[in-house]
């Protein structure tokens, strides 16, 4: 049963405001909801974390509906450097005492992002 | 603080050979784990460890080996490797075993096996 459900690609170009959505139907009471990305030949490395509402840090903003079962992912203005896949991410539910940091990555969004 | 790093970064093997890929974190962190990420697959979660001495089961563990004897170390064994276990190799650790807790990845390994 997949945790999380995002677009598999997405094209831009430089200069627009990228949207990302993914859909968490399942997600649990003190799950948050983590984005990270990712580029070729490299490990994912996270940019962005709420609970619910809006978080903004000097990379993204991530919004939260008030019924979780969503969040966007909004990237400002993305250069080429953007080009990368992007991980939409929640605690599994199964694990609830000292099971670790069991994350369920998806196939992420890649976003190419062109001229 | 050089974070997780992982060696070696690239591996070929032949069928049946067994290796060891290393993983290690300077940074006292409480949790580690092996992902492995293969073309239209993501990440998918082969081992864990809460801590040192503690180890458990992901979502892909057969074929795979490891041990914790040390907070900063998380080798990860293939006994007698076989072509299925060609991918891309992550080792990734945490400060603690929150699953809210924010991951750190290593650069990777790309394994080969003939």
């Amino acid at each position: 049963l997949a945790k999380t459900t995002q677009p598999i690609s997405m094209d831009s170009y430089e200069g627009q405001e990228v949207n990302i959505t993914c859909s968490h139907n399942n997600i649990a009471t003190n799950d948050y909801i983590t984005w990270y990305q990712q580029f070729p030949s490299q490990g994912p490395r996270f940019i962005i974390q709420g609970y619910k509402t809006k978080v903004t840090n000097e990379v993204a903003s991530l919004f939260i509906p008030a019924d979780r079962k969503s969040s966007t992912l909004s990237l400002p203005r993305v250069s080429l450097s953007d080009t990368a896949v992007y991980y939409c991410l929640v605690g599994d539910p199964d694990i609830l005492t000292g099971g670790g940091n069991k994350l369920t990555f998806g196939t992420g969004t890649q976003l190419k992002v062109e001229l | 603080n050089a974070g997780v790093t992982q060696t070696p970064k690239f591996q070929v093997l032949k069928t049946g050979q067994s290796m060891t890929l290393q993983c290690a974190q300077d940074m006292n962190h409480e949790y580690m784990s092996w992902y492995r990420q293969d073309p239209g697959m993501g990440l998918r979660l082969i081992h864990y460890s809460v801590g040192a001495g503690i180890t458990d089961q992901g979502e892909v563990p057969n074929g795979y080996n490891v041990s914790r004897s040390t907070t900063e170390d998380f080798p990860l064994r293939l006994l007698s490797a076989a072509p299925s276990q060609t991918s891309v190799y992550f080792c990734a650790s945490s400060y603690s075993t929150d699953f809210n807790e924010k991951l750190f990845f290593g650069s990777g390994t790309q394994l080969s096996v003939l």
